[in-house]
């Protein structure tokens, strides 16, 4: 375990429906981030929030929408997905932001949009 | 733009097998290099991680070099063992883009007993 747990694990979900994925870790760190993994192609980061407040938005959808309430939870609330979302979402935390912190990853959610 | 390369996508050894994986980058500015671990269907577990002023780490039957100047690291697994089965992710921390870290695409590994 390392200490960031994501809820649910796997989650099926229709175009028009609005759901949301859950990251929590439990190492006092105060930089999250949200990462998309799609078969067959390298990680690509979403978002960074530092202390509750977002650093970076890469270019993700607003169909994806981040929020941050504290700096141990944080969320990624989805409506009106398209197919080619489905992909694993693996949450993770550091630290800080600097470049010399190691980020802990979560088990991930696997998400299917039908 | 910094793009990593993992070579081979996917690797298939005896049990016991010494065995080398492969990571290049483009652009050699970078602040660290990271080594993970991935199961099927399952999170990152960091393996090592190497800052641009180190050439290696080691733990236990894990050693990851690191060679800036040619935009190259190593993982090398020694006495390889069927639970070493997993995808390898390298993953590089630059200057560029801000707080991106960019990933490979991973090598597959696949230790026969």
């Amino acid at each position: 375990e390392t200490g960031v747990t994501q809820t649910p694990r796997h989650l099926v979900m229709g175009m028009t429906n609005k759901k949301s994925l859950k990251c929590e870790q439990h190492l006092g760190h105060n930089a999250m981030y949200w990462y998309k993994q799609s078969a067959k192609k390298p990680l690509e980061l979403m978002f960074v929030y530092s202390l509750e407040e977002r650093v970076e938005n890469n270019s993700v959808p607003s169909r994806f929408s981040p929020e941050c309430p504290n700096s141990s939870h944080l969320f990624l609330h989805l409506h009106t997905l398209q197919p080619e979302d489905s992909a694993l979402y693996l949450c993770a935390s550091s630290q800080g932001t600097g470049v010399r912190n190691e980020q802990f990853f979560g088990p991930g959610t696997r998400l299917t949009v039908l | 733009k910094q793009e990593v390369t993992q070579i081979p996508a996917a690797l298939s050894v005896p049990e016991g097998e010494n065995l080398v994986l492969n990571c290049s980058f483009t652009d050699s500015a970078i602040y660290n290099l990271q080594w993970f671990r991935q199961d099927p269907g399952k999170g990152l577990t960091s393996l090592l991680l190497i800052q641009s002023s180190q050439r290696e780490q080691t733990s236990g039957r894990l050693n990851a070099s690191l060679d800036k100047s040619s935009g190259r690291s190593t993982l090398y697994i020694a006495a390889s063992q069927p639970g070493d089965s997993a995808t390898y992710l390298c993953a590089v921390r630059g200057n560029t883009g801000g707080f991106k870290t960019i990933f490979g695409a991973g090598t597959r590994l696949f230790v026969k007993a």
